[in-house]
């Protein structure tokens, strides 16, 4: 069946660095992509969607591009800040089956 | 920006009894969704629904949970005779198009602990 694989957290990065936290999908068709955010204590949150290949989903600094040839949609952002903190989860979800796959979620924690 | 709500935000409840998660979609929103997050773990989809009927359920939706939209706002979980391992937060969210084609919505959550 469907599924997500995301790198394991938590990564830990100083204000200012790059971030890129990896997500690959498996799916038998032709899925959307989403990232959600979980700030500490809150619900879930959309921060970027991408519904076709090599489509660019961006929000708040962030950026994710749908890759079908590598079946990846990792997440960017060029200079993070503290208040990034959070978790992220990479998911899909199929036409066909209306219903979205979480990946394990990937713990980020920024640091001044 | 509209937004889905949940309530309670956090419940308590003693193992063996029947709790009642409620949601309120946005309100152009057909489709609707229940997921649960078991601290530490990843979210897992419970049921979608449409249409007033369930569209899919997974293998965690046994008779033990059912769902509702009792009127044209609310979108209500039941869960009859809770288990300590049903202790989690539960999301709802909401669709205007099925397949997420224009993304889901999700709520704060509830948090239930079974004690």
């Amino acid at each position: 069946g469907d599924s997500v694989t995301q790198m394991e957290g938590p990564v830990t990065l100083s204000e200012e660095a790059f971030l890129t936290i990896n997500c690959t999908y498996t799916a038998t068709g032709y899925p959307s992509l989403f990232w959600y955010v979980q700030y500490p204590g809150e619900g879930l949150q959309l921060l970027l969607k991408a519904t076709k290949a090599d489509d660019k989903g961006s929000n708040k600094g962030f950026e994710a591009t749908y890759r079908k040839e590598t079946t990846s949609f990792h997440l960017e952002k060029g200079s993070v800040q503290v208040s990034d903190s959070a978790v992220y989860f990479c998911a899909l979800s199929d036409q066909s089956t209306d219903k979205l796959i979480f990946g394990t979620g990937t713990r980020l924690q920024v640091f001044p | 920006e509209p937004e889905v709500t949940q309530t309670p935000s956090h419940q308590v409840t003693q193992m063996g009894q029947e709790v009642i998660l409620r949601c309120v979609p946005i309100s152009n929103h057909l489709y609707f969704y229940w997921y649960r997050q078991i601290l530490g773990q990843k979210v897992e989809f419970l049921v979608s629904f449409y249409n007033n009927e369930i569209s899919e359920k997974s293998e965690i939706f046994d008779d033990q949970f059912s769902v509702e939209r009792p009127d044209g706002s609310n979108f209500t979980l039941k869960i009859r005779s809770t288990k300590l391992e049903d202790s989690a937060m539960y999301f709802c969210a909401s669709s205007e198009a099925k397949g997420g084609i224009r993304g889901y919505t999700f709520g704060s959550g509830t948090r239930l602990t079974v004690v």
